[in-house]
């Protein structure tokens, strides 16, 4: 059973737009979510994260919302640029070190 | 800058050879993982230590083995390759205290043939 899911599988979004890209989960009891940006060929590099405690953090381009009743998080990168062309994934954890990651979402920004 | 450390990048070896795979950091952390990834899918953990002599199982079953006897070595070893082992294979650590946040390596892409 996942517990942290990202349902759209890739993502198209125009240089200089808005890219949003949805996490779900299904434990309540998760009280950190990050998300990590990935290049094809290399490793997972973190990108931002949010306490269960905010509903938002934000980090220049990059700003992660977090809607608990829903148990929903999304990021947002305002504007996209093509270097943001990677695969995002989103991960939660409850209190632990141990990160239950989703499969990830592809993002391509064209011109 | 993270500095953690994967190689070889990729592997292509037959069925039946033993391998490992190895992971170095500089930054001093005690904790150390490694994932599982296979294309289009989540990670899973599949070992993690807390620091030197310390192993635990993630939550992904896998045939690896691993073992901690330096703190900025962390090697997987598979004594047996077989081609459901063809994965990508991902090293990370982080601090001790509350940091979640790891930093991972740059991976090996292992396939057996």
């Amino acid at each position: 059973d996942q517990q942290v899911k990202q349902n759209s599988p890739s993502l198209s979004v125009q240089e200089g737009r808005i890219s949003i890209l949805n996490c779900d989960y299904t434990n309540s009891m998760f009280d950190y979510f990050l998300w990590y940006k990935k290049y094809p060929a290399e490793g997972p590099t973190f990108l931002i994260s949010i306490s269960s405690i905010k509903d938002k953090n934000e980090d220049g381009r990059f700003t992660v919302f977090l809607n608990k009743s829903a148990k929903h998080l999304s990021l947002h990168i305002v504007p996209s640029q093509p270097g943001d062309s990677a695969v995002y994934f989103c991960a939660a954890t409850r209190n632990t070190d141990k990160l239950i990651f989703g499969t990830g979402t592809r993002l391509q920004v064209f011109p | 800058e993270a500095d953690i450390y994967q190689t070889p990048r990729y592997l292509v070896i037959g069925t039946g050879k033993k391998i490992t795979l190895e992971c170095s950091q500089t930054m001093g952390h005690d904790k150390m993982y490694w994932y599982q990834q296979d294309p289009g899918m989540e990670l899973h953990l599949i070992h993690y230590s807390y620091g030197v002599n310390s192993t635990e199982k993630g939550d992904l079953s896998s045939e690896s083995t691993v073992s901690r006897i330096r703190t900025e070595h962390f090697p997987l070893t598979l004594e047996s390759a077989r081609p459901s082992h063809t994965s990508q294979y991902l090293c990370a650590s982080n601090e001790q205290g509350p940091a979640y946040e790891q930093y991972f390596g740059p991976g090996t892409r292992l396939t057996v043939t």
